[in-house]
């Protein structure tokens, strides 16, 4: 077990709808990303927070948007949802100095 | 850019069989390299990884080190279990960036 935990687990969501998936990071951890993993592929860099500031983004429209909190937790935030949105959502966290990051278990989202 | 190609599966393995999954990157600068696996339903486990040239990273009997001359990580190991089936992603990171990730490869042990 990593420390990282996500919710929700699983998700199903309306097109058009919107979505806001949790992450809590591991202890001591102050970077969090985002990833999107669509059936059957690799995950993609959605993007990252940084002590509470966007320091990194992927190939994402800007209706992909996120949050960091004090306490460096994170929000994925996904407007005006498509089909093609359906997939795990994985929070990864990592120390400052680390180069390795932890996983959660991620968060289905099936969009109809 | 970076990026990160793996072979293509899925691989077919008996028990106690020799197992390799090919790993290639193209990188700027000297990046992080790692492998994780992923079981059905859940999220990535850390499986090794290796920071610089010529590190080899090893767990659970698997082994990968980092080539820097053929821009490789393959990962090996000598006898496989059933409960080795999973899918696994070689991946990259520099250093304070995000990490770059393969389509994966999918490994099925028969008893």
């Amino acid at each position: 077990e990593t420390g990282v935990t996500q919710s929700p687990t699983h998700l199903i969501k309306t097109r058009g709808q919107q979505v806001t998936l949790r992450c809590s990071s591991q202890s001591g951890h102050n970077t969090v990303s985002w990833y999107q993993q669509a059936l059957g592929q690799g995950p993609q860099f959605i993007f990252q927070y940084y002590r509470e500031e966007e320091n990194g983004r992927g190939n994402f429209p800007p209706r992909f948007s996120g949050l960091q909190f004090p306490n460096y937790s994170s929000e994925l935030n996904v407007n005006a949802l498509e089909l093609d949105d359906s997939a795990l959502y994985l929070c990864a966290s990592s120390p400052v100095d680390g180069t390795e990051a932890f996983f959660g278990q991620g968060t289905r989202l099936t969009v109809v | 850019g970076n990026s990160v190609t793996q072979m293509e599966g899925p691989v077919t393995l008996s028990e106690e069989a020799f197992l390799t999954i090919n790993c290639t990157y193209t990188a700027t600068g000297y990046p992080s390299l790692f492998w994780y696996v992923q079981y059905p339903g859940e999220g990535l486990q850390l499986l090794l990884k290796a920071t610089k040239a010529d590190d080899k990273g090893s767990n659970k009997g698997f082994e990968a080190t980092y080539r820097k001359e053929t821009t490789s990580f393959h990962l090996e190991k000598g006898s496989v279990q059933v409960s080795d089936s999973a899918v696994y992603f070689c991946a990259l990171r520099p250093r304070d960036q995000n990490f770059v990730f393969g389509p994966g490869t999918r490994l099925s042990v028969l008893p």
